[in-house]
């Protein structure tokens, strides 16, 4: 089945730590993205990426990183420079831009 | 700058009792609309896109409507399922997909 795959689905990490989220898509869609939701508030975009190689600072970039070496992957580091990293992050994809986005099931990070 | 404003925060309706979400947005040029629903602790789900104004889809007891201001997603004679919440996104010229706060709709039995 194609989807959108993000994993672990619960994360837990210690202040100081850096700590990756991994987003996989067998969709062949070029375009994708990361999101931080946080309790009553909408989507908010990290990074996204248009294309392999290439990637953008969305509107809380701050505190991310990300890479996009393969067409499939996206993964994303949320380092010990971000200061409020507990939240629920998610990952999408899209065939293009302007078409519409299938999100991940997410991945619930815990900063103890 | 992009923004999107959803309304309201919270719905709660009886079973059968039709009404309507609105997603207001602020583009420099709008490109598409799309309407997602969000079940608890899951990844949104896609429902509509919306290219411009006068423009109408539907799918089952949905309706999703657009002008140039903003767009109304109807509900029909809702049932307890559709409880969930609703988001709107908006894509401009920026090429990010910019989403609203969502609007949380319960529907009782």
């Amino acid at each position: 089945d194609g989807g959108i795959t993000q994993s672990p689905k619960y994360l837990f990490r210690k202040e100081g730590q850096n700590v990756t989220l991994s987003c996989e898509q067998n969709l062949n869609h070029d375009a994708m993205y990361w999101y931080r939701q946080d309790p009553g508030q909408g989507l908010r975009l990290i990074y996204y990426s248009q294309i392999v190689n290439d990637f953008q600072k969305g509107d809380i970039a701050e505190g991310y990183s990300v890479s996009r070496e393969k067409k499939e992957s996206f993964p994303l580091t949320v380092t010990s420079a971000q200061k409020n990293p507990t939240a629920f992050y998610l990952c999408a994809s899209s065939i293009r831009r302007l078409s519409e986005a299938f999100f991940g099931q997410g991945t619930r990070l815990t900063v103890v | 700058e992009d923004q999107v404003t959803q309304s309201p925060e919270a719905l709660r309706l009886q079973e059968g009792e039709s009404s309507s979400l609105n997603c207001s947005y602020t583009v420099s040029g709008l490109r598409g609309l799309f309407w997602y629903r969000q079940d608890p602790g899951k990844g949104p789900e896609f429902l509509f896109t919306l290219y411009s104004a006068g423009e109408e889809k539907e799918k089952e007891r949905l309706k999703a409507t657009l002008t140039k201001k903003e767009s109304f997603l109807h509900i029909t004679a809702p049932k307890p399922e559709d409880s969930a919440t609703y988001l709107c996104a908006v894509d401009g010229n920026t090429g990010k997909l910019i989403f609203g706060q969502g609007t949380t709709l319960q529907v009782k039995p």
